[in-house]
């Protein structure tokens, strides 16, 4: 049965702190591992990853992949208020037109003044 | 920016009813899924559709699920004799490529009374 694993499940933490939030995952026919913020409805999308040890930046936010070790970090750093959602880790695994996402229950971010 | 609608974004039936969930994906997009996130729970697939046919589903779109694109616009999924346990935000997603990010839309809550 296709995995993914979220550590921590809630975090709270003031403005300005870094956090990393962790990603791991077993999944059969893996291509590739995306990031997601949901905050009151539909999940925004953040990242694709694809490939080991490239990581991916927009702004505050950054992330990295271990095809190797089967896991992904997603990094806010300088956190702000509105950085407070649920981020969701999911994996396409996938073989031809067939194609499935598999989702993590999230991490909550609560980031507090 | 394109986006992906859902409607309606709240609906309210008796259970053993029969309810459509309409979604209208991002238009030139060609792969279409719809996801659903049970409260508290995690975002879980349903179903991958591509060229007028399910590419993909999971053991939860079981034969009470159906979907449909009935038309060039319009992506629907169709929820037969409803039970309880179908109460949930039902979330519809398009793709231009196989394997790269959905597009998710808000999502429609299904309650079932």
């Amino acid at each position: 049965e296709d995995k993914v694993v979220q550590s921590p499940l809630s975090l709270v933490v003031h403005e300005g702190d870094t956090v990393t939030l962790n990603c791991s995952y077993e999944v059969t026919n893996f291509r590739s591992l995306l990031w997601y913020k949901q905050e009151k409805k539909a999940p925004t999308f953040l990242f694709m990853l694809t490939s080991s040890g490239i990581e991916k930046k927009s702004g505050r936010l950054s992330s990295i992949l271990d095809k190797k070790e089967l896991f992904s970090i997603l990094n806010i750093t300088a956190t702000q208020t509105g950085d407070s959602a649920i981020y969701l880790c999911a994996v396409i695994n996938s073989g031809g037109s067939n194609y499935k996402l598999t989702f993590g229950k999230g991490t909550l971010l609560t980031v507090n003044p | 920016e394109p986006e992906v609608t859902q409607t309606p974004s709240h609906q309210v039936t008796q259970m053993g009813q029969e309810v459509i969930l309409r979604c209208v994906p991002i238009s030139n997009h060609l792969y279409f899924y719809w996801y659903r996130q049970i409260l508290g729970q995690k975002v879980e697939f349903l179903v991958s559709f591509y060229n007028n046919e399910i590419s993909e589903k999971s053991e939860i779109f079981d034969d009470q699920f159906s979907v449909e694109r009935p038309d060039g616009s319009n992506f629907t999924l169709k929820i037969r004799s409803t039970k309880l346990e179908d109460s949930a935000m039902y979330f519809c997603a398009s793709s231009d490529w196989v394997g790269t990010e959905g597009h998710f839309g808000d999502g429609t809550r299904l309650s079932i009374l």
